[in-house]
């Protein structure tokens, strides 16, 4: 699997935008990224998913470069409860039996 | 969206004691399940993954002999944690992908915490 590297903590005010950024450089041409997060004692919650094109959903928005060697992560109004560590994993799809590796993600602290 | 259940949420138990944790997708079919474990203030970390009607593949270091997994159904994948010990405490977590679209992601269960005594 490609390696991601992701910023190993962030601050964010509430209601403001949180945008998260990941590097993957290695990417390959057939892998996804994808963004979870884990709030405290929780097992992890999809965000969002993408291959080449921008994505939104009703929780984020996902901007891939061009190149694909990096993509952000957009909370656009944060919350208290966004307060989690997410993560952002290439992996091919999902449904190949290939597991997700995870990496030590970054801490997001909402503040008020 | 698409839920895992996994059960119980916590277990506390004596060393030597046997445990076992299911793991469910409520509402689609899964042919592959991972089973996850996670040490306090550490990532997430690949034990084995389970196949329906198949034998699991562990990954190096896991033992099969003291971590069981059956994946009978579609549905339902069991962890079983033979004699346990102090060291096997540890959040332990599923996921569960579908049958459907290549892409689709996967999905985690609220995961166990185990300790024991």
């Amino acid at each position: 699997d490609a390696k991601t590297t992701q910023p190993p903590s962030m601050d964010c005010a509430e209601g403001r935008a949180a945008n998260l950024p990941c590097n993957h450089s290695t990417i390959s041409g057939n892998e996804y990224v994808y963004w979870y997060r884990q709030i405290h004692s929780q097992g992890p919650q999809y965000i969002i998913h993408g291959l080449k094109n921008n994505e939104t959903n009703e929780m984020a928005s996902l901007i891939i470069t061009e190149d694909r060697k990096s993509s952000t992560l957009i909370l656009p109004h944060a919350t208290l409860r966004d307060t989690a560590v997410y993560y952002c994993i290439v992996s091919p799809y999902s449904n190949s039996g290939y597991a997700l590796n995870f990496g030590k993600g970054t801490s997001l602290l909402v503040t008020p | 969206g698409a839920v895992v259940s996994q059960h119980p949420s916590r277990v506390i138990c004596k060393s030597g004691t046997s445990v076992k944790i299911e793991c469910r997708s409520l509402d689609f079919q899964a042919t592959t399940m991972f089973w996850y474990r996670q040490f306090p203030k550490q990532s997430l970390m690949l034990m084995a993954t389970s196949n329906e009607g198949s034998k699991a593949t562990y990954e190096q270091g896991v033992e099969k002999d003291k971590f069981l997994i059956n994946h009978a159904s579609l549905t339902l994948s069991t962890l079983t944690v033979t004699s346990a010990h102090p060291e096997d405490s540890s959040f332990y977590i599923c996921s569960a992908v579908g049958t459907g679209a290549r892409s689709q992601p996967q999905h985690f269960g609220d995961g166990t915490r185990l300790s024991i005594l």
